[in-house]
């Protein structure tokens, strides 16, 4: 399994870009890079994934460099209501579905 | 929000005293997952199913045990409960067992052994 770095917590203000990048320095070639969201209180939500490359979608970006050691999630424009924890996973397989601590984002006015 | 509903979503209950949480989906997924969350631990893996009667064991596994005999339902039990399983328990489902396929959780079963 590729273990994954990082940051344990970040502050941002309303209406700031927001990257968090995670290292993954093992990544095996049939892994993939996907991050989850999670608010107080509920379960985890899907929020991003990808392989290579960049990928976007309605709620944020993802950016993969060649060597796919790292990634880096970034959140356009956050809001208080992005204040959550956001993990980085990886691997070849959702049986190996491993969440580590998370980074936790907190959101100011 | 994908069909996954956990029951109880609050328990108290003593130690020694067996406890079982239900996870029911309406999304006739495969694979089904629980998970513990504690502070400053993210989220463990206890055991997953991919498929009816078809479980494995996850990382933190000791003192639980889990059932499938329905797609719907993926049961975990604490045969005795202790003080360290106090946590929040997430299920989670998912189409397949791919890493490029979602999973979706539910909204967690919060238990307290005293």
């Amino acid at each position: 399994l590729a273990k994954t770095t990082q940051p344990i917590s970040m502050d941002s203000y309303e209406g700031q870009e927001v990257n968090i990048t995670c290292s993954h320095n093992n990544i095996a070639t049939n892994d993939y890079i996907t991050w989850y969201q999670q608010f107080p209180s509920q379960g985890p939500r899907f929020i991003i994934q990808g392989y290579k490359t960049k990928v976007t979608n309605e709620v944020a970006s993802l950016f993969i460099p060649a060597d796919r050691k790292s990634s880096t999630l970034s959140l356009p424009r956050v809001s208080l209501s992005d204040t959550a924890v956001y993990y980085c996973l990886v691997g070849g397989s959702a049986r190996q579905l491993t969440f580590g601590s998370g980074t936790q984002l907190t959101v100011l006015p | 929000d994908a069909g996954i509903t956990q029951s109880p979503r609050h328990k108290v209950t003593e130690t020694g005293t067996p406890v079982t949480l239900r996870c029911h989906q309406t999304e006739n997924h495969r694979y089904m997952y629980w998970y513990r969350q504690d502070p400053g631990h993210g989220l463990r893996l206890i055991h997953y199913s991919y498929g009816v009667k078809d479980t494995d064991k996850g990382e933190v596994s000791d003192g639980y045990s889990v059932s499938r005999s329905k797609t719907e339902d993926f049961l975990l039990t604490l045969e005795s409960a202790t003080s360290s399983q106090t946590s929040v328990y997430f299920c989670a489902i998912s189409e397949s067992s791919q890493m490029n396929t979602e999973a979706f959780f539910g909204q967690g079963t919060r238990l307290t052994v005293v």
